[in-house]
């Protein structure tokens, strides 16, 4: 199993510009999520979603846009790039607990390291 | 979703163990406690998550608090592999909308 893949490792971005940085889970997890991870803090929620077509906002949502069209693939989508986007960005994955309240462990990718200049 | 505090750093020997501290007073009867690490330019790693009971895995053990207000995380033997960022979180209904804080750097000392 390959897991959580995110792709690209590094990507310098010009303000302004646009991008999608990918993420796929091989797992068949019902839950993505999307965190950033800036120097010195903890990690963030973007966005997530509990299911193909069903996607929800978290803390920190505006300048970025999902989508949930297979269980597979979480995309996030950058409009209109600026310099405090410069982060590392981590797509998370986990699978539903039927019985109840969550109780399944989130599975982290490696990262994406986005420098917005 | 519940807060959690825990210190900024700690320092531990090789060989010797270590407890990890996390207090959540505002924790709901049913958030689930969860331990992540993340090593230096990795993601998180998950290492242990309990309800109510003490919990033990390979990686470590969860001492939950009986008024579920605080917990330790047990390294029975700290590695120098172990050295990390150590976040305790609790959630609730999915775990997507966990909310990490700044964590507990461990740095182990050899």
């Amino acid at each position: 199993n390959a897991g959580v893949t995110q792709t690209p490792k590094f990507q310098v971005l010009k303000t302004g510009q646009s991008m999608t940085l990918q993420c796929a889970q091989d797992m068949n997890h019902e839950y993505m999520s999307w965190y950033r991870q800036d120097p010195g803090m903890g990690l963030r929620l973007i966005h997530y979603s509990v299911g193909a077509g069903i996607t929800d906002q978290g803390e920190v949502p505006n300048g970025y846009n999902v989508s949930r069209s297979t269980t597979e693939d979480f995309p996030l989508r950058l409009l209109s790039a600026a310099p405090s986007q410069t982060s590392v960005y981590f797509c998370a994955s986990s699978y539903a607990d039927r019985l109840g309240p969550y109780n399944s462990p989130l599975h982290f990718g490696n990262g994406t390291r986005l420098t917005v200049t | 979703d519940a807060k959690t505090t825990q210190p900024n750093s700690m320092e531990s020997n090789e060989e010797e163990p270590v407890h990890l501290p996390c207090n959540h007073s505002t924790i709901s009867g049913t958030d689930y406690i969860h331990w992540y690490r993340q090593l230096p330019s990795q993601g998180p790693e998950y290492v242990i998550h309990g309800l109510t009971s003490n919990v033990n895995n390979r990686m470590a053990s969860l001492a939950i608090a009986e008024d579920r207000k605080s917990s330790t995380l047990i390294l029975h033997r700290a590695t120098l592999r172990d050295a990390a960022v150590y976040y305790c979180i609790s959630g609730g209904e999915y775990g997507n909308k966990l909310v990490f804080g700044a964590g507990t750097i461990l740095r182990v000392k050899s």
